[in-house]
């Protein structure tokens, strides 16, 4: 069975410092990746995926990911942290054979001023 | 082109009654998936149509159901409803059910009294 795991709850960075997001996944044949971003009452927006073409994947809103199979995980980072990138950070997985997407359980990034 | 529609937006109900959420995917989606987001346990999957069939199905009670039309809205329904069903419930489409991108609406925020 797949899984996702999300190290950290909760994140807090300064505006202009890095954004880290851990992401790591349990899957038996690497599978489809995907980072989801969700403000208040809303529902869920991609904001990148890996589907096995290049290993760093680029998102929206300056956003990136690499898929490192050695160690199965699929961080997200951002080089400079900005007030409007506070959210809740969703890693999901979703096998190759159609299976249904798993999603961690959440990220909830803090940008301070 | 327009987004994944949810109605209603928000809903309060009693235990014991049951309801009917509906969701209106993009144009051309013919799959369409459902969940449930509270904060303790994150996001579960309930389950995925495509074409009218219903193709995954989570680990929820019977008292959950759901169907697909052939314009591919689609609607879910909570019979006998519990105060553990007060939740975020998200409709996503995709355009096929094999692993793609889904596309999520604003969700129905139901609240169980």
């Amino acid at each position: 069975a797949q899984s996702v795991t999300q190290l950290g709850s909760h994140v807090s960075v300064s505006e202009g410092a890095l954004v880290l997001l851990r992401c790591n996944y349990s899957s038996s044949v690497p599978p489809y990746l995907f980072w989801y971003v969700q403000y208040p009452n809303q529902g869920l927006q991609l904001l990148l995926k890996y589907t096995s073409a290049a290993t760093l994947v680029k998102g929206i809103n300056g956003f990136e990911a690499e898929f490192k199979k050695s160690e199965t995980s699929f961080h997200l980072t951002k080089p400079s942290a900005h007030m409007s990138d506070a959210a809740e950070y969703f890693c999901a997985v979703r096998g190759r054979y159609g299976q249904n997407f798993v999603f961690g359980p959440g990220t909830r990034l803090s940008v301070l001023p | 082109k327009a987004g994944v529609t949810q109605t209603p937006r928000y809903l309060i109900k009693t235990r014991g009654q049951q309801v009917t959420l509906s969701c209106s995917p993009i144009s051309g989606h013919r799959s369409v998936s459902w969940y449930q987001q509270t904060p303790g346990q994150g996001l579960q999957f309930l389950f995925e149509y495509f074409s009218e069939t219903q193709r995954n199905k989570g680990n929820f009670p019977g008292r959950f159901s759901g169907r697909q039309f052939s314009n591919s809205r689609s609607e879910m329904n909570v019979s006998t409803l519990e105060l553990g069903d007060s939740a975020l419930y998200l409709c996503a489409s995709s355009y096929t059910w094999a692993p793609d991108t889904q596309y999520f609406g604003p969700g129905t925020r139901l609240t169980v009294l």
